[in-house]
């Protein structure tokens, strides 16, 4: 049972280049999530998903998008990276429903010069 | 969104040694859930804690829920190293969205 599956594990871009992160979740969750977490601030939520085919803006949206095409895949793309989204970039999902038991990825390292 | 204060950002113990991490807000929580992060990893879930003075034992770990709902508190006994990561504190809030607090990093030595 994979659970939470983020590819990359690392990455490095140079200023204004784009990427996209990729989450895949196997446990049939509805939410999904993505964090990013920076020493000393804990996680902060970038954008999140309630179902297939819907999204919305979290605590720190700038200079991110996102889709949720697939219920079981959620992108994260940053169309021109900066050197601020430096930064460990973490994918959760849940059911959404009950105790809403978030899980989460393996975490994708993300440095941009 | 509400802030979850998390204190203290660090401790350093002995093995063996207690350990308390607390999460304060300043409004009431409709709940509080509890994650670890070990160095290097993802966080993941231990508990969650939903009624006002509710009191929850996972071996050495004891987690409250303050009466008022407004600050919780995680308690180790006896720390040993598996002990060593960041503790957050987070609650639910519109559309299950979870807030986290800023983690308490435990570093335990022998």
């Amino acid at each position: 049972n994979a659970g939470v599956t983020q590819t990359p594990k690392f990455r490095v871009l140079k200023t204004g280049q784009s990427m996209t992160l990729l989450c895949a979740q196997d446990m049939n969750h509805e939410y999904m999530y993505w964090y990013r977490q920076d020493p000393g601030m804990g996680l902060r939520l970038i954008h999140y998903s309630v179902g297939e085919g819907t999204t919305a803006k979290g605590e720190v949206p700038d200079g991110y998008n996102v889709s949720r095409l697939k219920k079981q895949n959620f992108l994260l793309g940053l169309e021109s990276a900066a050197p601020s989204q430096t930064s460990v970039y973490f994918c959760a999902s849940s059911t959404g429903t009950g105790k809403n038991i978030q899980y989460f990825g393996a975490g994708t390292r993300l440095s941009v010069l | 969104g509400q802030q979850v204060m998390q204190i203290p950002q660090y401790q350093h113990v002995q093995e063996g040694e207690d350990f308390t991490t607390y999460c304060n807000s300043s409004t009431t929580l409709s709940n509080i859930q509890w994650y670890k992060q070990r160095p290097g990893g993802h966080p993941v879930f231990l508990i969650q804690l939903v009624k006002s003075g509710e009191v929850k034992k996972q071996k050495r770990l004891t987690f409250q829920f303050g009466e008022a709902k407004k600050n919780s508190s995680l308690h180790i006994t006896a720390t040993q190293t598996t002990d060593v990561g960041t503790y957050f504190c987070a609650y639910t809030g519109t559309a299950s969205k979870l807030t986290f607090g800023t983690g308490t990093r435990l570093q335990v030595t022998l």
